[in-house]
């Protein structure tokens, strides 16, 4: 199994800063035939399922706002909020569907400072 | 708009069966490139893929799990039904159905998953 290693597992934000979270494959997940990477996020708040952020690492989903951008390739992917706002409290979750099974990191949660 | 909606049984005991359905709306799943996923969750941990059964009929179980665990669909019905046999109270969680995402303007499968259901608790105990 592709193991999903995230870091850190929580971190507190200032309202209006930056929050950044990282998770690292224990293989590569980018595709060479297509030169995608095979990684989502997903945010969870307390009580709701999740909710896709990004996919293909990078794109963003429909509706969700610009303040979310994933980066990275390979092994190693970036979950950026760019300025924290209230609602964004959660865990977060990233997640390769490379291969089967599909794995998911063990979260990070979100507070304010 | 897209729903599911997980159901079954909220206490079961250990070595019993359980068996989950997704009932869902706004797609079909003889459609092209269509996938329904299970997703479970114990309580304040992380998400555990356990199957995703698609289209073509195609399936996919967590190897882990793949001796305990049969995805079927009924595309009539519009439901996604998920048995796991032989159930232990480790087995106790949430357990999510979503759909798998179609293909964006790339043309690629994308095996994430953007709508899920509420989720159905179980608990395992005798």
């Amino acid at each position: 199994d592709i193991v999903m290693t995230q870091s850190p597992d929580s971190l507190a934000v200032s309202l209006g800063e930056r929050a950044t979270i990282n998770c690292k494959s224990s293989q590569s997940v980018l595709n060479s035939s297509n030169n995608k990477n095979y990684v989502a996020w997903y945010q969870q708040k307390r009580g709701q399922p999740p909710k896709l952020l990004i996919y293909w690492a990078s794109t963003r989903e429909s509706g969700v706002p610009d303040r979310f951008s994933g980066s990275g390739s390979g092994t190693d992917f970036t979950l950026t909020i760019s300025s924290l706002q209230a609602e964004d409290v959660a865990v977060y979750y990233c997640q390769q569907y490379y291969d089967t099974p599909q794995t998911f990191g063990q979260g990070t949660k979100v507070e304010i400072k | 708009q897209i729903t599911l909606k997980e159901s079954g049984p909220t206490l079961v005991k250990p070595t019993q069966t359980l068996t989950l359905t997704c009932t869902f709306s706004g797609f079909s799943l003889s459609t092209d490139g269509v996938g329904v996923g299970w997703i479970r969750q114990p309580t304040g941990k992380a998400l555990e893929w356990l199957a995703v059964i698609y289209w073509n009929d195609d399936k996919r179980c967590s190897p882990s799990l793949k001796s305990r665990l049969t995805i079927t669909k009924d595309t009539s019905k519009n439901q996604v039904v998920l048995t796991m046999t032989n159930m232990d109270p480790v087995d106790t969680a949430t357990y999510y159905c979503a759909h798998r995402r179609l293909p964006d303007s790339s043309g690629y499968y994308v095996d994430a998953f953007d709508i899920w259901g509420q989720g159905t608790m179980v608990t395992v105990s005798s």
